[in-house]
């Protein structure tokens, strides 16, 4: 099945700076990349997606990247503020069989934002 | 957010005990998941199902079972709860081909003493 590495597994940024996670994964065949954010005590939620026909894509502060050829994706934070502070998680979609549609999440990143 | 609801959201149980965590949604998804979060480890998922006929084991399953009562019910029993099994639970839902991303529950918090 696919597997997806996440990096860094903890962040810490000063308010206003840039914020970059990155994910990998191992399946050429996932074609759907969405991203997580976790605050404390709470659900994950869906902030940003990614499709594997398109290489960028943008909602205000937040932007993710993908390079298929590669098989990473990236999650760009701009002008991080601290209530950006929590956990995120990548995940992959699989195209596979019983697997089609199923996400593979990361272990997910701890960003902390300091004012 | 109601559309995905999860009952209880904390349940304290002894070891040995039989416990089931129960889901219910209205987003009207054909795609249900129990998955598991301990930290560090992320979301591991247990169980999924694709529709009522259908159940599929996921990373780590043992120990536990499921059971898809309706489209929009799906549960998630421990025969036997043993305190390795204490995490925080969360169902989710998702459309065919998870077209808009999964939605998830407010989650569980079970602990096993």
């Amino acid at each position: 099945g696919e597997n997806v590495e996440q990096h860094p597994s903890t962040l810490s940024v000063q308010e206003g700076d840039s914020a970059v996670i990155k994910c990998t994964y191992s399946d050429s065949a996932s074609n759907y990349f969405p991203w997580y954010k976790q605050e404390l005590g709470k659900r994950p939620q869906l902030i940003i997606d990614i499709r594997s026909n398109v290489g960028e894509k943008k909602d205000q502060r937040i932007a993710v990247t993908l390079n298929k050829t590669a098989k990473h994706f990236s999650l760009h934070i701009t002008e991080t503020q601290p209530e950006d502070s929590a956990v995120y998680f990548c995940a992959a979609s699989g195209n596979r069989g019983s697997t089609l549609g199923r996400l593979y999440f990361g272990r997910g990143t701890q960003l902390t934002v300091w004012p | 957010d109601a559309d995905v609801t999860q009952t209880p959201r904390n349940r304290i149980t002894k070891t040995g005990k039989r416990i089931m965590l129960e889901c219910s949604q209205t987003k009207g998804h054909d795609r249900m998941y129990w998955y598991r979060q301990d930290p560090g480890l992320g979301l591991q998922l247990i169980y999924y199902s694709f529709d009522v006929k259908d159940i599929n084991k996921g990373e780590i399953s043992d120990g536990y079972s499921v059971s898809r009562q309706a489209q929009a019910k799906f549960s998630l029993s421990l025969e036997s709860a043993i305190p390795n099994q204490t995490a925080l639970y969360f169902c989710a839902t998702s459309d065919l081909f998870s077209r808009q991303g999964s939605t998830f529950g407010s989650g569980t918090r079970l602990t096993v003493v």
